[in-house]
Order: structure tokens, then sequence, then C-alpha cells
């Protein structure tokens, strides 16, 4: 099983709808965030988390919300999709101890989301 | 605000040859870097990372990190098809990760 699952891995949904896509992770990492990806623009951060109480904005937080409902969970909501939030969503996790403190990022598979 | 470079290529190489990437970055008080390969459509996954000036080897990869000219750039020698994908540049900012936009790196049989 991978270490950060992302769900769903893939979603067409409409203008207008609301959207969860979770992450869970079993690192035992505190630190949690959601980047957004699309085709030529790298990864944006979009939301981050330091732990359950500790939720920050990243470059391109409008249009979104996150919910940490665990210290190995956390959630990206859309809660009114339009078109240009197509794109493939990634969670990522990092530690603060070891290695793990450098600020390596491990990656969910991704949930890939088409708004119509 | 924190910037990340990269030439977006597509970075074309014969088999065998050396490829190399770079990355720029406007944040001087960046500790760490790190370089992500992607294939399309998967996450990306570690290849290295670097904290200190000068080169760190790992196989055919070699990172290397100028911080006064804010440069950090990859080298892969003997390069292989497989390692056509998208190369990732990220900069620490003691917070989060920001990513360049990528390097398509086409290594040709």
């Amino acid at each position: 099983d991978a270490d950060v699952t992302q769900t769903p891995r893939n979603r067409i949904t409409k203008t207008g709808k609301r959207i969860m896509l979770e992450c869970s992770q079993t690192k035992g990492h505190d630190r949690m965030y959601w980047y957004r990806q699309d085709p030529g623009l790298g990864l944006r951060l979009i939301y981050y988390s330091f732990d359950v109480k500790d939720i920050n904005k990243g470059e391109i937080s409008d249009g979104y919300s996150v919910s940490r409902q665990a210290q190995a969970k956390f959630s990206l909501s859309l809660e009114s999709a339009i078109p240009n939030q197509t794109a493939l969503y990634f969670c990522a996790t990092a530690g603060t101890s070891g290695r793990a403190s450098t600020g390596e990022l491990f990656f969910g598979e991704g949930s890939r989301l088409t708004v119509l | 605000q924190k910037e990340v470079e990269q030439n977006s290529g597509p970075l074309s190489v014969p088999e065998g040859a050396i490829a190399s990437l770079n990355c720029t970055y406007s944040d001087r008080g960046s500790q760490s870097f790190f370089w992500y390969r992607q294939y399309s459509g998967k996450s990306p996954e570690l290849i290295m990372f670097i904290y200190s000036n000068g080169d760190k080897e790992d196989g055919r990869f070699t990172a290397q990190l100028n911080k006064a000219s804010q440069y950090v750039s990859l080298l892969i020698r003997d390069s292989q098809p497989s390692d056509s994908a998208t190369y990732l540049c990220a900069v620490n900012t003691g917070t989060a990760l920001i990513f360049g936009k990528g390097t398509t790196l086409s290594v040709s049989s």
C-alpha cells in the first residue's frame, strides 16, 4: 500500500458542484501539502498544514478550502467547482526530523479532476 | 515573490550523452534544493537533494549548487531513453517546496 493515498484518483464533475479530494498518510509526518499541477506550469502550492491546528494558505488558495481532520488526514475542497480548476492535484507530506528535516516531499499518486 | 526558473525545453540528447539541466532561484535565504523526476501523469519522485555548495554525486546523477549565483544544476551521465521525463527543480523556503515549471528531457536511442 502507498504511504500517501489520495482519493478519488479521477473525478469528472460539473461547474458549481462541491468536490472533496482526500489524502491520508501512514508516514507519521506532521506536515501535509496540497499542490496543483497544470501542463507547463509545474507544481503550485494551494494549502499546507503543520499540524491539526495549523493551516496556511499557499500561492493559489482562492476557490479552495482544506480540513486537517487528524495528523494523517488532509482534505481539499472546491466549494463550487469551475472549469479552470481542471488539473492534476497532488497531496504530499514532509517530516521534521532526520533526513526528512531537509524538506523532502513524499507525494501521493495524484487526483485528476475535470470540471465541465 | 519567491521564484524558481527552469528552461522548459524540450532538451533532446542522444543515448549515452550527458544531459545538463539548470535552475535559478530568487530567495537567497533558501537552504536546500531538490531535483524530482516526473513521468507523464505520474507523481514526482526524488532524484537528489543538495544543501552545500559544490557537487553531489549519486550514480549517474550529479547535482551542483552555487549559492552565490543562486544556481542549481543536474547532470545526467550516460543518458538512457528511460531518463526521458520532466525534471522539476524545487527550493525549500522553510515552510514548503517551491517548484520550477520543469524541463522536459528527451533521450533518443
